[in-house]
């Protein structure tokens, strides 16, 4: 156990579905962070919170739509996804979102699979 | 624009030492880490390092070098579960972690 769990950490779906995920840290970190990782490829930032308030927004599809309700809690709401949308999706969190040496704690992933 | 290069795979042997490169193109350049990741599991922090030079950590080293924009990890002594893919990031001059697609080291007995 990293301190990050996400739920669920398989999940298929259709693209007509509605599904959220979601990420719980007991770290007491202020930033919290969603990653797209896809097999070969770079991780994908996609969104960030610190202190609660969204940061960052990487040209998501707003098909992907975050939430951040406290500190320790993040959601990943899903509608109406494409199949390349298929990917493990990385929960993270960090001490703070803007200095060096932030050291990401990521949570184990939840692997979405859309038919 | 920026960038990060690392090999797709290498393979090596128990026991052995193997060396993992990765080289970058970073704007406002402010470190650089290196996580492993064990397959169906989360990234760990291996380390950090924004002073040019070699850092180490028991059986794992990491070395920077800012000018040539170029980074190591180093994993001595190899074991079984060293085998997992090796995560390296830049982080810029806003903090972002620009990634590499990861190394993924094969370890055979």
């Amino acid at each position: 156990e990293t301190g990050v769990t996400q739920t669920p950490r398989h999940l298929v779906m259709g693209m007509t579905n509605k599904k959220s995920l979601k990420c719980e840290q007991h770290l007491g970190h202020n930033a919290m962070y969603w990653y797209k990782q896809s097999a070969k490829k770079p991780l994908e930032l996609m969104f960030v919170y610190s202190l609660e308030e969204r940061v960052e927004n990487n040209s998501v599809p707003s098909r992907f739509s975050p939430e951040c309700p406290n500190s320790s809690h993040l959601f990943l709401h899903l509608h109406t996804l494409q199949p390349e949308d298929s990917a493990l999706y990385l929960c993270a969190s960090s001490q703070d979102g803007s200095s060096g040496a932030n050291v990401l704690t990521f949570g184990a992933g939840s692997r979405l699979t859309v038919l | 624009g920026q960038n990060i290069d690392q090999p797709t795979e290498m393979t090596a042997t128990e026991g052995a030492i193997v060396q993992i490169n990765c080289t970058y193109q970073t704007s406002g350049f402010n470190g650089l880490f290196w996580y492993q990741q064990h397959a169906g599991e989360a990234p760990t922090f291996l380390s950090y390092n924004v002073l040019d030079g070699l850092e180490e950590k028991g059986r794992f080293s990491s070395f920077l070098s800012r000018s040539k924009g170029y980074s190591y990890l180093l994993l001595k002594e190899l074991q079984m579960k060293d085998s997992a893919s090796y995560l390296c990031a830049s982080m810029d001059s806003n903090y972002q972690l620009i990634w590499g697609a990861g190394t993924k080291l094969i370890i055979k007995p």
